[in-house]
């Protein structure tokens, strides 16, 4: 069975902090994603990667970088915190980049910036 | 306009009855599509692909129009279970795996 893990449920930080989110996959699987979930919007793709150390950017990227130092790891990291950050986190992972590959999420984390 | 477009509901449904719904996409080039399944604070979760033949999986059924760019997801004999906000989402052949989700349908069964 997939599992993707991800390092806090929840998470309340302020303006201004440096904010680091880890997602863990035991799948092996190449690819793996980062979203955001907003009322209304849906889920939004922040940034992505198809293999270790490498990353390309999703539909909305400003504001955030990724790290990909091992195949089972994705941090996304915010680097200076702002109240429009605040938001339902998802982490994916999918095999590869094929057609229909499903893909796997974590729980979610909700991050609140005060 | 957005990518992919679903009514938000909620769809409220007797227990046992029937409801359908759609999603329209607006890129020609969409090559998968797919249901997701998100319960309340909870994960997505693949409900079914959407095949061109159209396919069914128990109580779902998935139906693929490329001339009108919509696909439907039809719940039969409902259940209390079915409660959830159902994801439309859509892969194009160029998006390397990347998936575009839709805001999602929310259907309420009751008894």
């Amino acid at each position: 069975d997939v599992k993707v893990t991800q390092s806090s449920r929840y998470l309340v930080k302020r303006t201004g902090e440096k904010v680091f989110l880890e997602c863990v996959q035991d799948m092996d699987h190449e690819n793996m994603f980062w979203y955001r979930q907003d009322p209304g919007l849906g889920l939004r793709l922040i940034y992505f990667s198809y293999d270790v150390k490498m990353k390309e950017k999703g539909d909305i990227p400003e504001g955030y970088s990724v790290s990909r130092e091992k195949k089972e790891r994705f941090s996304l990291i915010l680097e200076s915190a702002s109240t429009n950050q605040t938001s339902m986190y998802l982490c994916a992972s999918s095999p590869t980049g094929a057609l229909r590959d499903e893909q796997y999420f974590g729980p979610g984390t909700r991050l609140t910036v005060t | 306009r957005k990518e992919v477009e679903q009514d938000p509901g909620p769809f409220n449904v007797p227990e046992g009855a029937t409801v359908a719904f759609n999603c329209t996409y607006s890129n020609s080039a969409s090559q998968s599509f797919f249901w997701y399944r998100q319960d309340c604070r909870k994960e997505p979760k693949l409900l079914m692909s959407v095949y061109s033949s159209g396919n069914e999986d128990g109580r779902f059924t998935a139906q693929l129009n490329r001339a009108s760019q919509y696909i439907s997801l039809l719940i039969r004999d409902s259940k209390l279970s079915d409660s959830a906000t159902y994801l439309c989402v859509v892969m194009t052949t160029d998006s390397w795996g990347k998936l575009q989700f839709g805001a999602g349908t929310q259907v309420v069964v009751t008894p």
